[in-house]
């Protein structure tokens, strides 16, 4: 009875490394959604997947990628970490467009 | 353009008051409109999910209303108490080739024991 899980919830990086957040469901959602919320500004869509295999850009995908090789799992891969991308990341599922369940977010700073 | 805005930014309220958040869409061509409940530092939990042919849902004492024509709606808390302090977001997903969830910026709620 997992939901969505994200991993790491706390991240420390320094400018230009690179690094991947995790998402998984269980509850075999084919949609998949990553958001970035930043203080006061509401939670922007980055990428997001309608199932296996098929990816698209959300409204905020510059300097991150995806990838969505099974039903569970969708990585979220940021190359060249720069301050800007100091935020809170949001993983979220929905089966068909029916409700969306939200893993408990990772917390990234870029110094 | 798809925007979505959250009337008061903030509100505080004593134990007991009866509230009414408020959320605003420019797109009524809406597929659902969803209400989520975010705590200090914590991820989102749904709350109340309207499809596009509802009026209202209702869960407890929450009661969220929808009315595309006017592209709003509102989330009624009857009885607040001091646990229902969180902030309280709209997010209104449009379907289709876009398939974006859009969100608002929510309403900070304070409710004061």
């Amino acid at each position: 009875n997992a939901g969505v899980t994200q991993t790491p919830k706390f991240r420390i990086l320094k400018i230009g490394q690179s690094m991947t957040l995790q998402c998984a469901q269980d509850m075999n959602h084919n949609y998949m959604y990553w958001y970035r919320q930043d203080p006061g500004m509401g939670l922007k869509l980055i990428y997001y997947s309608v199932g296996a295999g098929i990816t698209d850009k959300g409204e905020v995908p510059n300097g991150y990628n995806v990838s969505r090789s099974t039903t569970e799992d969708f990585p979220l891969r940021l190359e060249l970490a720069a301050p800007s991308q100091t935020s809170v990341y949001f993983c979220a599922s929905s089966l068909t467009n029916y409700g969306y369940t939200f893993g408990s977010g990772t917390r990234l700073t870029v110094v | 353009k798809q925007e979505v805005t959250q009337i008061p930014a903030a509100l505080s309220v004593p134990e007991g008051e009866n509230l009414v958040l408020n959320c605003s869409f420019t797109d009524s061509a809406i597929y659902n409109l969803q209400w989520f409940r975010q705590d200090p530092g914590k991820g989102l939990t749904s709350l109340l999910l309207i499809q596009s042919s509802q009026r209202e849902q209702t869960s407890g004492r929450l009661n969220a209303s929808l009315d595309k024509s006017s592209g709003r709606s509102t989330l009624y808390i009857a009885a607040s108490q001091p646990g229902d302090s969180a902030t309280y977001l709209c997010a209104v997903h449009y379907g289709g080739a876009t398939n974006k969830l859009i969100f608002g910026t929510g309403t900070l709620l304070a409710v004061q024991p």
